[in-house]
């Protein structure tokens, strides 16, 4: 079936710092990715869509100059954290649509720190 | 975006007894899917439900869907340890993109 690797899946930045998550689409290619971000004990909230050649659609209250998203390629989505604090600690999970199945697929997270 | 609410937020079971969570949704949806998230890890595909579809079957699973009433429900039978997890319920407003419900953490007992 359609896999997505994310990639890191753990990482532990210093406050002020930026961090790039990645997101590829290892065998379709996808048009459409999105990124959620999660929370201890909470449930997934979308971010932003990612749409391959143009800029990324930010759900409300989601900083887009915090959280640049670049989908450059059919296959590739990068989320950055820039300026990370600890209050941007969290679980980032993004997940992308696989045209050919009718479905989606979702990577395994990246657990980010802010020390 | 205007998440789901699902019910009970926490579940814990004796093994071998049957688990139900429900997931309620606000708009009209082309389809449900169920996850299932262990603690800390990403989440695994469970099963899609589409808006046509009253009932579906995996294992020991069973997902119904009311579009009536805005409502789904997923049932685990004969749970076991392994079935401990938070559980989730997310849906398609048509947008290719899924809100998720708040989620219910089961904790199956050996």
């Amino acid at each position: 079936g359609a896999v997505v690797s994310q990639h890191p899946s753990r990482v532990i930045c210093k406050s002020g710092t930026s961090v790039k998550i990645e997101c590829r689409s290892l065998d379709f290619q996808a048009t459409t990715m999105f990124w959620y971000r999660q929370f201890p004990k909470q449930s997934l909230m979308l971010m932003a869509t990612s749409n391959e050649g143009s800029k990324a659609t930010y759900e409300q209250g989601v900083e887009k100059d915090k959280f640049l998203i670049n989908h450059a390629s059919l296959t590739l989505s990068t989320l950055t954290v820039t300026s990370a604090h600890p209050e941007d600690s969290s679980f980032y999970i993004c997940s992308a649509y696989d045209r050919g199945q009718d479905g989606y697929t979702f990577g395994s997270g990246t657990r980010l720190t802010v020390v | 975006s205007q998440q789901g609410e699902e019910d009970p937020q926490a579940l814990s079971i004796q093994e071998g007894e049957n688990a139900t969570m429900n997931c309620s949704y606000k708009t009209s949806i082309n389809n449900l899917q169920w996850y299932r998230q262990n603690s800390g890890r990403g989440l695994v595909h469970l099963i899609l439900i589409r808006s046509n579809e009253r009932e579906k079957h995996s294992g020991r699973l069973r997902v119904t869907l009311d579009t009536s009433k805005k409502s789904s429900s997923l049932l685990i039978t004969a749970s076991r340890a392994a079935d401990t997890a938070s559980y989730f319920c997310a849906t398609d407003e048509g947008t290719y993109k899924y809100i998720f419900g708040t989620g219910t953490r089961l904790k199956v007992l050996a």
